[in-house]
């Protein structure tokens, strides 16, 4: 099946700093991709939807500046969490969606990644 | 306001017996309902999604959901369980009507016993 990684999936920064997480389709051409978070309580949130070549659309209440997300092609999209702080810890996992067509609804999910802000 | 309700925080059922795992919403117009699952050191995987049409929606896994509109459901089923569908799921509601706003529901921990 189609394949999507991430990377890193873990990285420990401190308090200001910003921190790029790419997101790769590796066996396909993902026209369209997602960005979700998933709280400690277990619950996810979708950040973004991004759409190659395009700017990303976010969901309410995610803040635009604070976390960019570009998808410069149809293989790669990257989430910087610009100025990170201890709150913005959490699991940041990505999703890849085809091109149209009878599969347009499945989407395939990264691995995640880690993120701990000290 | 928009919400998912997944009212229990684990099910256990017995392996081959049937499974249900329950969710119910509210949204102000007609929602994007989905089923995603996620299995122990792995990524989450999408199960299946209503937009429109029949109420029984089949998936991925043998699993299906019923979409009841009277009663804001969106149960997840699944007829005969197998040990290896021990995973957290969850439901999640995309309101289609206004905004861009996807809710997910907690989250379900199946655990099914041999």
């Amino acid at each position: 099946g189609a394949v999507v990684s991430q990377h890193p999936s873990r990285v420990i920064c401190k308090s200001g700093t910003s921190v790029k997480i790419e997101c790769r389709s590796l066996d396909f051409q993902a026209t369209t991709m997602f960005w979700y978070r998933q709280f400690p309580k277990q619950s996810l949130m979708l950040m973004a939807t991004s759409n190659e070549g395009s700017k990303a659309t976010y969901e309410q209440g995610v803040e635009k500046d604070k976390f960019l997300i570009n998808h410069a092609s149809l293989t790669l999209s990257t989430l910087t969490v610009t100025s990170a702080h201890p709150e913005d810890s959490s699991f940041y996992i990505c999703s890849a969606r085809g091109p149209g067509g009878s599969r347009v609804d499945t989407q395939y999910f990264g691995p995640g990644t880690r993120l701990t802000v000290l | 306001a928009q919400s998912v309700a997944q009212p229990e925080d684990q099910v256990n059922v017995a392996e081959g017996n049937p499974l249900t795992v329950k969710c119910t919403y509210s949204v102000s117009g007609n929602p994007y309902l989905f089923w995603y699952v996620q299995y122990p050191n792995r990524g989450l995987q999408f199960l299946l999604k209503y937009i429109t049409g029949d109420n029984l929606v089949k998936g991925s896994y043998g699993f299906e959901a019923e979409f009841n509109k009277s009663q804001t459901s969106f149960h997840l089923k699944k007829p005969s369980a197998l040990v290896s569908d021990s995973a957290l799921y969850f439901c999640a509601v995309r309101d289609m009507t206004g905004g861009f706003k996807t809710i997910f529901g907690a989250g379900t921990r199946l655990f099914v016993k041999a």
